[in-house]
């Protein structure tokens, strides 16, 4: 069975600083998919990115991007120069198929 | 823009009673779903609908039933609601799983049920 591990419940960081979210995964697939969404305080969950199991480069959106490490089943997100409008709830989710499989999720505050 | 709407943002109801959560979007998806949100336990699909009233269980069905009589809209089911579902329900959508892997899903805002 696929799991998604978000080892992280909760962190902060200063605003205009960088943040890593881990995640890890466990699959005997070898096509799959990976996604980070986010889900602001009191709005609706939205993507911010996906990576493909089977490219090797990095996905990066803007000042988000993601270290994909198939071998170690490791995809953690980056953001960079921090905004208070990343304050949300980050989910990790793996999908093979049309179901999706999320993690715990990780509550990122973002300071002033 | 995709929009994702639920019936309720927030509801209350009595345990025993018959409960309906109602979803429609409006971006012609093939696939529905409904997910329940409880803090440490991220997020559990309950059931999902690939089309007009083709459904399949999720991770955790029992208690939850589903009805898809057309494409935009999926409704999920509380036949006798319990205190353990208390919980956020959130509805998603998607275009079809194509060559290209699984699409992005969509969510609507959640409602956020109380059952007292």
């Amino acid at each position: 069975a696929q799991t998604v591990t978000q080892s992280q419940p909760e962190m902060s960081v200063q605003e205009a600083e960088t943040v890593t979210l881990s995640c890890t995964y466990d699959t005997s697939e070898n096509n799959y998919y990976l996604f980070w969404y986010k889900q602001p305080p009191s709005r609706q969950m939205i993507l911010v990115i996906r990576q493909e199991a089977y490219k090797q480069q990095n996905a990066t959106e803007n000042r988000f991007s993601v270290n994909f490490q198939k071998a170690a089943k490791s995809f953690s997100l980056k953001i960079s120069d921090s905004q208070l409008g990343d304050t949300a709830m980050y989910f990790c989710a793996f999908s093979g198929t049309y179901k999706y499989i999320f993690g715990t999720g990780t509550r990122l505050k973002v300071l002033a | 823009d995709v929009k994702v709407t639920q019936s309720s943002r927030y509801l209350v109801k009595r345990t025993g009673e018959k409960v309906f959560l109602e979803c429609v979007q409006d971006m012609d998806h093939e696939n529905m779903f409904w997910y329940r949100q409880d803090p440490g336990l991220g997020l559990r699909l309950i059931y999902f609908s690939y089309d007009v009233k083709m459904k399949e269980k999720g991770d955790i069905p029992e208690g939850y039933s589903v009805s898809r009589e057309k494409k935009e809209r999926f409704s999920l089911i509380l036949e006798s609601a319990s205190t353990n579902q208390t919980s956020m329900y959130l509805c998603a959508s998607s275009l079809p799983l194509l060559a290209g892997g699984p699409h992005e899903q969509y969510f609507g805002p959640g409602t956020r049920l109380t059952v007292t």
